[in-house]
């Protein structure tokens, strides 16, 4: 079976400045990963995703996230916050052999002027 | 559809009344999932079919909880009996095939009372 880990559930960062969002993951088989974001009453937005190729996603907006096995790791970040990045972000992971994505508990991102 | 549709939007329930909530994936897709959102919460799996199948039931939360895919295109959640802890958002999501990115509805948001 499969499970994320994130590690925070709320961010808080001034704009300009770096974000970074923590996942951890668990999963007995090669896994797919992928951060979604949730803006307020919106639908949940794909903004990248890992599926055995480079280890480094870049994604929309400026995000970004790298795959680290020996870490079980796939945190995401973004080298400046905008006003606009304040939503929840999910960390969601996936198996070949089961393709029931799994979602974390989430994190929710506060951007300060 | 250009993208995935869930009807309906809003719905509220007395407690004991039976619902059914509908889904229309993109068109081609393979995949197709559920998920409960609970206020404040990250989705949670609830079901995944592929084509007509359903290969996983193992997030329905009890035997009220029933969804149905005959066609292999539209799908039904439906909840017998309802109850105040039923409240949630229900989200829909289809993928064109095992492991590739998932395309999210609006959700229905479902309000017992």
């Amino acid at each position: 079976a499969q499970s994320v880990t994130q590690l925070d559930s709320h961010v808080s960062v001034s704009e300009g400045t770096p974000v970074l969002l923590r996942c951890n993951y668990s999963s007995s088989y090669s896994p797919s990963l992928f951060w979604y974001v949730q803006h307020p009453n919106k639908g949940l937005q794909l903004l990248l995703k890992y599926t055995s190729a480079a280890t480094l996603v870049k994604g929309i907006n400026g995000f970004e996230a790298e795959f680290k096995k020996s870490e079980t790791s796939f945190h995401l970040t973004k080298p400046s916050a905008h006003m606009s990045d304040a939503a929840e972000y999910f960390c969601v992971v996936n198996t070949y052999n089961n393709n029931d994505m799994r979602f974390g508990a989430g994190t929710r991102l506060t951007v300060k002027p | 559809g250009a993208g995935v549709s869930q009807s309906p939007r809003y719905k509220v329930a007395k407690r004991g009344q039976d619902v059914a909530l509908r889904c229309d994936p993109i068109s081609g897709h393979v995949s197709l999932f559920w998920y409960q959102q609970a206020l404040g919460q990250g989705p949670e799996f609830l079901t995944y079919f592929q084509n007509e199948a359903q290969l996983d039931k193992s997030g329905l939360p009890s035997d009220r909880f029933f969804a149905e895919r005959p066609e292999g295109s539209v799908s039904t959640l439906k909840i017998q009996r309802t109850q105040q802890e039923d409240s949630a958002v229900y989200l829909c999501a289809s993928s064109l095939k095992a492991n590739t990115e998932a395309f999210f509805g609006q959700g229905t948001r479902l309000t017992v009372v």
